[in-house]
């Protein structure tokens, strides 16, 4: 079946920097787009990234654009999400969500990692 | 900048019917934005219901479906449970190759 793990979160001051990631099994990683969704405590859903399964054309939320960078690597089936210059208001719950047949939405998802910005 | 608009909260009596929907601040959601819908309760991962409009994801009862509906997405959920009481949120898929979440609708069961 479909597993998606996050990790990498953790408690991180504002400015520094932080890898995620999502370690995926139980299907072919490298046929599918995954995503990056955030929830910062409290709050609804907001899209982060998406990474089509060829690693072209990334597209990133305005909030993010220019400090996060999502990747892949195929051959280990994990998808990772660099952030950077962290501010407080990137504190959230971080899910990887794979995508069905098309980059549009999202079929399964994680269990997220937690991401605390704070000096 | 892009808005989707779900109604913020709603209430269905056991057994019934409930509709929700998903808009654009402005223009209209078809069949190309993708809509998506996900249910999710308090401290638990989304769980995806519908995507592509109309296509049920695994395990997902009939219960549940999806439409367009004039110039909105919508989803009915048809004999409502207890369980059913969540957080729905649509996502709408733009051209720019951006997905945008709704603020989420607030379902009641009582």
């Amino acid at each position: 079946q479909v597993q998606l793990v996050e990790s990498g979160g953790g408690v991180v001051q504002p400015g520094r920097s932080l890898r995620l990631s999502c370690a995926a099994s139980g299907f072919t990683f490298s046929s599918y787009g995954m995503h990056w969704v955030r929830q910062a405590p409290g709050k609804g859903l907001e899209w982060v990234a998406v990474m089509p399964p060829d690693g072209s054309n990334k597209y990133y939320g305005d909030s993010v654009k220019g400090r996060f960078t999502i990747s892949r690597d195929n051959s280990k089936n994990t998808l990772y999400l660099q952030m950077n210059s962290l501010r407080a208001e990137d504190t959230a719950v971080y899910y990887c969500a794979k995508s069905p047949w098309h980059l549009s939405s999202f079929d399964y998802w994680g269990q997220g990692t937690l991401v605390t910005v704070s000096s | 900048q892009t808005v989707v608009t779900q109604e913020p909260s709603f209430s269905v009596s056991p057994g019934g019917t409930v509709t929700l929907t998903c808009g654009l601040s402005s223009g209209s959601v078809s069949s190309s934005n993708y809509p998506s819908w996900y249910q999710q309760t308090p401290g638990q991962a989304p769980r995806t219901l519908i995507y592509s409009t109309n296509t049920r994801s695994s395990g997902v009862p009939d219960r549940f479906s999806g439409f367009i509906f004039g110039n909105k997405a919508a989803l009915t959920i048809t004999g409502a449970q207890a369980d059913d009481e969540s957080d729905y949120y649509c996502v709408i898929y733009m051209d720019s190759g951006i997905s945008v979440f709704g603020g989420g609708t607030k379902l009641t069961v009582l």
